[in-house]
């Protein structure tokens, strides 16, 4: 089955600073890779997601990079706000109903 | 207008009792799951529902019995509870591809 592993497991960063999460997954056959932000005591919400037939897809601050070649996609957030300070998970799973499988998760502060 | 809500949102029990947390979507989504949220916060999936039926069961123990009586509902009850069964408990819902979760269910064995 897909495993997915997630770096940093903590990350701080200066306000106004970029913050980069990194995640490598294992079934080649993955082609669906969605990012999830975690506030504390909240339900993980999707911020933003990518498909296999896209390298890399922007919103904003935000931006997520995929190299199907190496199993491995990003995450970027530019110009970081304290509001960004949260626990972010990357998933991967392939597209029909399988279970999203979640990286371990990257907290994430952002110092004002 | 919620997507997905489950109930309780907070459950303390002593060891040994049985409990259940319900869940309803009213998205339209065909698949349903349970995930296990443990305090190193991984989500770790344990069930998987598509219109009712059990797709995918990820090594749970058998204390954990899901129920889905229609495609917009997944329950899940736990018998003889354990300390190790506390954690935070997300039902989600799919059509395809992205998730929504539920606000989950933060269940306690004391």
């Amino acid at each position: 089955g897909e495993n997915v592993e997630q770096h940093p497991s903590t990350l701080s960063v200066q306000e106004g600073d970029s913050a980069v999460i990194k995640c490598t997954y294992s079934d080649s056959a993955s082609n669906y890779f969605p990012w999830y932000k975690q506030e504390l005591g909240k339900r993980p919400q999707l911020i933003i997601d990518i498909r296999s037939n896209v390298g890399e897809k922007k919103d904003q601050r935000i931006a997520v990079t995929l190299n199907k070649t190496a199993k491995h996609f990003s995450l970027h957030i530019t110009e970081t706000q304290p509001e960004d300070s949260a626990v972010y998970f990357c998933a991967a799973t392939y597209s029909g109903n399988t279970p999203l499988v979640f990286g371990k998760g990257t907290r994430l502060s952002v110092i004002a | 207008d919620t997507a997905v809500s489950q109930t309780p949102k907070y459950l303390v029990t002593q060891m040994g009792n049985d409990k259940s947390i319900k869940c309803e979507q009213n998205l339209g989504h065909d698949t349903m799951y349970w995930y296990k949220q443990d305090s190193k916060k991984f989500l770790k999936i344990m069930f998987s529902y598509n219109n009712k039926e059990l797709i995918i069961n990820e090594t749970v123990p058998n204390r954990f019995s899901p129920k889905s009586p229609d495609k917009a509902h997944l329950n899940l009850h736990i018998n003889s509870l354990e300390l190790g069964d506390s954690a935070v408990y997300f039902c989600a819902s799919s059509q395809n591809t992205e998730a929504f979760f539920g606000q989950g269910t933060r269940l306690t064995v004391v």
